[in-house]
């Protein structure tokens, strides 16, 4: 089974300052790893995908991840915060057997103080 | 390209009644799914379909139903609501059924049963 964990229900940072978001993933397939945004009253949409290229992944909005596999880790990164960076961030990953279907994460809550 | 499209946006629904979330996409995608979004839970898969006529159950299945007649809508099926299905509901639809594929979502319908 595929599953995906995300530490921290809510991240608070400073306007300017290092975004760190957390997600960690269980699977015994190379998996295929994502993380999406949902902005409030909006529907998911996708900042980036790693699918067993490079294993630094940069996507859109200035944001970026780094696959480990010796961590099982998929980590989103972004090296100055801004106020429209507040979101909700969603870690996906498929992976077991066959399936194609992604297991998303409870999602974490970006909170960007002035 | 509209993307995918859901109605209504909102809905307040009376215990017991019934009713139908409407999704239709316009990229001729084989793959689509409906998940609800609670919060503390993330994103939960309730039916998918891999093309027009297949349909399967996801996480949360009980409560509704769907079908899949064409390849542009994917509509979901209230039969007899409760309370505890008040929630964010997302239709989103992919590619294909390969593991790298994106999904696109829809803007989402909030679903009250009082």
């Amino acid at each position: 089974a595929q599953s995906v964990t995300q530490l921290g229900s809510h991240v608070s940072v400073s306007e300017g300052a290092l975004v760190l978001l957390r997600c960690n993933y269980s699977s015994s397939v190379p998996p295929y790893l994502f993380w999406y945004v949902q902005y409030p009253n909006q529907g998911l949409q996708l900042l980036l995908k790693y699918t067993s290229a490079a294993t630094l992944v940069k996507g859109i909005n200035g944001f970026e991840a780094e696959f480990k596999k010796s961590e099982t880790s998929f980590h989103l990164t972004k090296p100055s915060a801004h106020m429209s960076d507040a979101a909700e961030y969603f870690c996906a990953v498929s992976a077991s057997g066959g399936s194609y279907i992604p297991t998303f994460g409870r999602g974490t809550s970006l909170i960007v103080h002035p | 390209n509209a993307g995918v499209t859901q109605t209504p946006k909102f809905q307040v629904l009376k215990t017991g009644q019934s009713m139908t979330l409407q999704c239709a996409q316009d990229m001729n995608h084989e793959y689509m799914s409906w998940y609800r979004q609670d919060p503390g839970m993330g994103l939960r898969l309730i039916h998918y379909s891999v093309g027009a006529g297949i349909t399967d159950q996801g996480e949360v299945p009980n409560g509704y139903n769907v079908s899949r007649s064409t390849t542009e809508d994917f509509p979901l099926r209230l039969l007899s609501a409760a309370p505890s299905q008040t929630s964010v509901y997302f239709c989103a639809s992919s590619r294909g059924t390969s593991k790298g594929n994106e999904q696109f979502f829809g803007p989402g319908t909030r679903l009250t049963v009082l």
